[in-house]
């Protein structure tokens, strides 16, 4: 079966800090990846997905990034945090059957 | 381009009680429609799905939703709230081209009451 890992659980980091947040699915290939944010009290917001190794599109422009460098290990990274960037972030992978699998987040706090 | 609406952030329902979220969405292609579930400091949990097939869905915990494309409505249903239900609700809507980029509603918050 398919699993999906994320990590870490939590992380409180300085503003002006670099971010690394690491996923991984096991289980599957060639997966869609996503990375979402859910700020507190709001609804999930679409930052990057990727379709493919290498393949990365953004949907807001902000300070984060993402990486693909394996099929199945997608990256959320920052050069230097802010305190916007604070909030819950979910890794999710989507087979070729539409719906979209979740991580167990990774909780930001930015200080 | 899709999106979701749900009605109502907040909806409180007493133990027992029917529950009844709603969704709408906006989709120019025949769309996929999910309910998730999200408990707190965790991941979403998919409660069930529509695929094109029948239009009464059943999910896990005794959810259910209906597709009513003239209405273009996805609302969720449970007959008898239990205490454990309190969560995070959120519809979403995914369109398949070369990739499932799934579209979220902003949530409804449920809470049950004893």
């Amino acid at each position: 079966s398919q699993t999906i890992h994320q990590w870490p659980a939590t992380l409180v980091q300085p503003v002006g800090s670099p971010l690394s947040l690491e996923c991984t699915v096991e289980g599957t290939s060639n997966p869609n990846l996503y990375w979402y944010r859910q700020a507190a009290g709001r609804g999930l917001q679409l930052l990057f997905y990727s379709v493919g190794i290498g393949q990365i599109s953004s949907e807001v422009p902000q300070n984060l990034s993402a990486s693909r460098p394996q099929d199945r290990q997608f990256i959320l990274s920052s050069k230097k945090l802010l305190l916007s960037d604070s909030g819950f972030y979910l890794c999710a992978w989507s087979p070729l059957t539409a719906e979209a699998f979740f991580g167990q987040g990774t909780r930001l706090t930015v200080v | 381009a899709q999106s979701v609406t749900q009605l109502g952030s907040h909806v409180s329902v007493s133990e027992g009680a029917l529950v009844l979220l709603r969704c709408n969405y906006s989709s120019s292609v025949p769309p996929y429609l999910f309910w998730y579930v999200q408990y707190p400091n965790q991941g979403l949990q998919l409660l069930l799905k529509y695929t094109s097939a029948a239009t009464l869905v059943k999910g896990i915990n005794g959810f259910e939703a209906e597709f009513k494309k003239s209405e273009t409505s996805f609302h969720l249903t449970k007959p008898s709230a239990h205490m454990s239900d309190a969560a995070e609700y959120f519809c979403a809507v995914s369109v398949r081209t070369s990739y499932d980029k799934v579209i979220f509603g902003p949530g409804t918050s449920l809470s049950v009451i004893p």
